[in-house]
């Protein structure tokens, strides 16, 4: 059962600042979200990941919630290269390696 | 760093046959992971190591699939016989740590005719 919901697409601008959403109501105290991207016929791409505090990275931004329940990534500036499905996914960090289990995605379209 | 490794890029093969695809794992690296890719099912985990010991296999579809990873620097996942509906894009990825991610190969699209 997924333990994330994402709308499943999203248009934007080139040049400005797209804002992926994502619902995880469900999250437990131990897991982070992180957040990956999938661009045509390539393999995903880790792009960040947080547990309740906003991160950012050469890549993106995430904002979590303080009740951590949701979180947006924000790409600042997209280009048609950052075109790519983008998954939001918690993982339990603790013990032994977790398992990555993707759900669908947003579907992101970056559009001139 | 070359990253992961998959080979071949392409596999086309006919129903009944056997087929292994390769994956190297980035040196360092102690986990390594398969995934199965189709548009009806979309990312699936199949198996992973740790520390080259399948640690979690139950994502592998049935008894014609095995994993194996006999160092740390080698892994394969083989198909024996092949049917029309394994086709799909596998991807291998491998991870020091769940805190840097897993960095994914470039997968490998099989086509069973």
């Amino acid at each position: 059962d997924a333990k994330t919901t994402q709308p499943p697409s999203m248009d934007c601008a080139e040049g400005r600042a797209a804002n992926l959403p994502c619902n995880h109501s469900t999250i437990s105290g131990n897991e982070y979200v992180y957040w990956y991207r999938q661009i045509h016929s390539q393999g995903p791409q880790y792009i960040i990941h947080g547990l309740k505090n906003n991160e950012t990275n050469e890549m993106a931004s995430l904002i979590i919630t303080e009740d951590r329940k949701s979180s947006t990534l924000i790409l600042p500036h997209a280009t048609l290269r950052d075109t790519a499905v983008y998954y939001c996914i918690v993982l339990n960090y603790g013990g032994s390696q977790g398992n990555l289990i993707f759900g669908k995605g947003t579907k992101l379209s970056v559009k001139p | 760093d070359a990253g992961v490794i998959q080979s071949p890029r392409h596999e086309v093969t006919e129903m009944g046959q056997e087929v292994t695809l390769r994956c190297k794992p980035i040196s360092g690296h102690n986990s390594l992971f398969w995934y199965r890719q189709t548009m009806m099912r979309g990312l699936e985990l199949l198996i992973y190591f740790n520390n080259n010991v399948p640690i979690d296999d139950s994502g592998m579809p049935e008894d014609r699939f095995s994993a194996k990873m006999p160092n740390a620097s080698f892994s394969t996942l083989k198909i024996q016989p092949s049917e029309p509906r394994d086709s799909a894009v596998y991807f291998c990825a491998s991870s020091s740590h769940r805190a840097y991610g897993y960095t994914f190969g470039s997968g490998t699209r099989l086509t069973v005719v």
